[in-house]
């Protein structure tokens, strides 16, 4: 079973649409991940939460908006995307920060 | 910042025969590296992990193995099954922050 837990598993949206996308863990972690993932690429880096505030930001762009409510959550708020933003997107969470990191199944977006 | 990179791209071996990935890095500060499993359409799945304590761990018929002079390390399968096909990604990092860097991943096929 997943210990990590992403939703939705699929989203298509346009490009003026605002959607969210969702990541919940309950063991007890205290560091969250955002995750881009092209076909064929490795999982790359966009966002890292420590403790509940934001630790790491790899310079994504601004349509790409993350919210770390308690420490079991982690959401992607989503804004005027572009057709280049359709990918896998991994949510991870590691205990403590710097140990190994556990990731959901993704949700796979599509931006018609 | 870290670099890591991966060799081969693609591998094919023969059920029972050994598989070898190899990863080298360029930060020497990097202490962490772990090897996760990803599936067509699944998450990346933890494999074995290896800190810069120790030279080799093994789990079955999983073994890694890090050199840290030369900055590299191996991922040694033996007694290959079809289920081992996916792609292999290695990943370096360091306990001062909590950035994994990943290489470009293996795909690994098993021929029955």
């Amino acid at each position: 079973d997943t210990e990590v837990t992403q939703t939705p598993k699929h989203l298509v949206m346009g490009m003026t649409n605002k959607k969210s996308l969702k990541c919940e863990q309950h063991m007890g972690h205290r560091a969250m991940y955002w995750y881009k993932q092209k076909a064929k690429k490795p999982p790359e880096l966009m966002f890292v939460y420590s403790y509940e505030k934001l630790s790491i930001n790899e310079s994504v762009p601004s349509r790409f908006s993350p919210e770390c409510p308690n420490s079991s959550l982690l959401n992607l708020h989503l804004h005027a995307l572009q057709p280049e933003d359709s990918a896998l997107y991994l949510c991870a969470s590691s205990h403590p920060p710097r140990e190994t990191q556990h990731f959901g199944d993704g949700t796979r977006l599509s931006i018609l | 910042g870290e670099n890591v990179e991966q060799h081969p791209s693609t591998l094919s071996v023969q059920e029972g025969d050994s598989a070898v990935i190899k990863c080298t890095y360029s930060d020497s500060a990097s202490n962490y590296f772990p090897w996760y499993k990803q599936e067509l359409g699944k998450r990346p799945q933890l494999i074995i992990d290896i800190r810069s304590n120790v030279g080799e761990k093994k789990d079955q018929r999983i073994a890694v193995t890090l050199n840290k002079t030369a900055k590299h390390f191996s991922l040694h399968i033996t007694e290959t099954q079809p289920e081992d096909s996916a792609v292999y990604f290695c990943a370096g990092g360091d306990f001062g922050n909590e950035k994994l860097t990943f290489g470009t991943g293996t795909r690994l096929t098993i021929i029955p």
